[in-house]
């Protein structure tokens, strides 16, 4: 079975500066795509940015990056240039294979953007 | 186009009554999935479609919890005879569902929130 881990409970950042949170993740599959969402007070779930495993090249959206490190299972996210928009509950997210199928996801990591 | 849309966006009943939950998936998504998250935790999986076969229902966590999508697109979840520690945000999301990274991604409805007195 497969299992998603984020150690970080709570991090918090001040505007404009670079905060990056920790995913690990356990699973013997080789293919699989991994996730970030954001879900702000509002209790939506927006996708921050997506990595495929057989990629190796760590993805990037705007001012929020990936590092995949693949034989350490480990899927950090980077954000820079913090905003106050920025303030959330940020969750990983596991999907296993090439098909469509069901997110695993971590506990979820609170994020506190400080003016 | 529009987003995954859910209904009622909230939903408060009486311990023993039956609920109905309804997700319209976005338009043209093949599948369509189910989560239950409680507060301060990460959603969880119930269960999945693709069209109006129902994938898998692993995660349902017993006989109360059945789901509906009798023509590929809107899908009822429906939970009988509710207990207090079914009280949860229950989230649906829809796919393409094509098999490509890019149209595999999930996009989340705004969610129930279900509250059993």
């Amino acid at each position: 079975a497969q299992t998603v881990t984020q150690s970080q409970p709570e991090m918090s950042v001040q505007e404009a500066e670079t905060v990056t949170l920790s995913c690990t993740y356990d699973t013997s599959e080789s293919n699989y795509y991994l996730f970030w969402y954001k879900q702000p007070p509002s209790r939506q779930m927006i996708l921050v940015i997506r990595q495929e495993a057989y990629k190796q090249q760590n993805a990037t959206e705007n001012r929020f990056s990936v590092n995949f490190q693949k034989a350490a299972k480990s899927f950090s996210l980077k954000i820079s240039d913090s905003q106050l928009g920025d303030t959330a509950m940020y969750f990983c997210a596991f999907m296993k294979g090439l098909n469509t199928d069901k997110l695993i996801f971590g506990t979820g990591t609170r994020l506190q953007v400080f003016p | 186009g529009a987003g995954v849309s859910q209904s009622p966006r909230y939903k408060v009943t009486k311990r023993g009554q039956d609920v109905a939950l309804r997700c319209d998936p976005i338009s043209g998504h093949v599948s369509l999935y189910w989560y239950r998250q409680a507060l301060g935790q990460g959603p969880e999986f119930l269960t999945y479609f693709n069209y109006e076969a129902q994938q898998d229902k692993s995660g349902l966590p017993n006989d109360r919890f059945s789901a509906e999508r009798p023509e590929g697109s809107i899908s009822t979840l429906t939970i009988q005879r509710t207990e207090q520690r079914d009280s949860a945000m229950y989230r649906c999301a829809s796919s393409l569902g094509l098999g490509a990274p890019s149209t595999d991604t999930q996009y989340f409805g705004p969610g129930t929130r279900l509250t059993v007195l």
